[in-house]
């Protein structure tokens, strides 16, 4: 079974720009998770989708991130324009389903590296 | 919300030792508490988790305690090996979504 797959691998950009990351998550997978991970910290939940809607954006900074799902199944996070806090690792994790504080096992992929300068 | 505290944030063990990592929680509510191993530039993975119906749960070297009443539960590496060493991190369900600890930085020295 393939896992989740996320790209690119690394990005470095100056602040203010635009950056997007793609996620494409375990097949059949109706949840979908987008992560930020800060150096030396735990995984901190930007967005979740359960199918092509949100469950929970209640952490995504809207004024600058912004997600989709439109087809239920690959995801795009994009950040526009940048800041230097958001350098981190953006993890996009998927499971069967969600919703429930009981919670399925979730599968990370390698996450995206983002360097602001 | 959910609060997760854990501890050590750091464990330097000797090669066949034994490693243990603990984490607390704030909701009692909370009956899912999976635990995940990140090695350098991978993602997190799964390595073991309990629900709140049982109090432990052993796979080969890798057991999880939960204690509800005290609400915390631990992670124990028994025989520990130089591949160990890791990033570990516990969570917990917080509504929707997983909050996770700081996590514990584990070596295993040969």
């Amino acid at each position: 079974e393939a896992g989740v797959a996320q790209s690119p691998r690394y990005k470095i950009i100056e602040k203010r720009q635009s950056v997007a990351f793609w996620c494409n998550p375990i097949s059949g997978h109706a949840t979908l998770y987008w992560y930020q991970q800060i150096l030396g910290q735990g995984p901190k939940l930007l967005i979740q989708f359960q199918n092509n809607g949100v469950v929970d954006d209640s952490q995504l900074p809207k004024d600058r991130f912004s997600a989709e799902r439109l087809k239920g199944v690959d995801s795009t996070l994009k950040i526009q324009p940048a800041k230097l806090e958001d350098s981190a690792v953006y993890l996009c994790a998927s499971s069967l389903w969600g919703g429930l504080a009981g919670g399925p096992e979730q599968y990370f992929g390698p996450g995206t590296r983002l360097t602001v300068t | 919300g959910e609060n997760v505290e854990q501890h050590p944030s750091t464990l330097s063990v000797q090669e066949g030792d034994s490693a243990v990592i603990k984490c607390t929680y704030s909701d009692s509510a909370s009956n899912y508490f999976p635990w995940y191993k990140q090695e350098l530039g991978k993602g997190p993975q799964l390595i073991i988790d309990i629900r709140s119906n049982v109090g432990e749960k052993k796979d080969q070297r890798i057991a999880v305690t939960l204690n509800k009443t005290a609400k915390h539960f631990s992670l124990h590496i028994t025989e520990t090996q130089p591949e160990d060493s890791a990033v570990y991190f516990c969570a917990a369900p917080n509504n929707n979504d997983m909050r996770f600890g700081a996590g514990t930085r584990l070596t295993v020295k040969p």
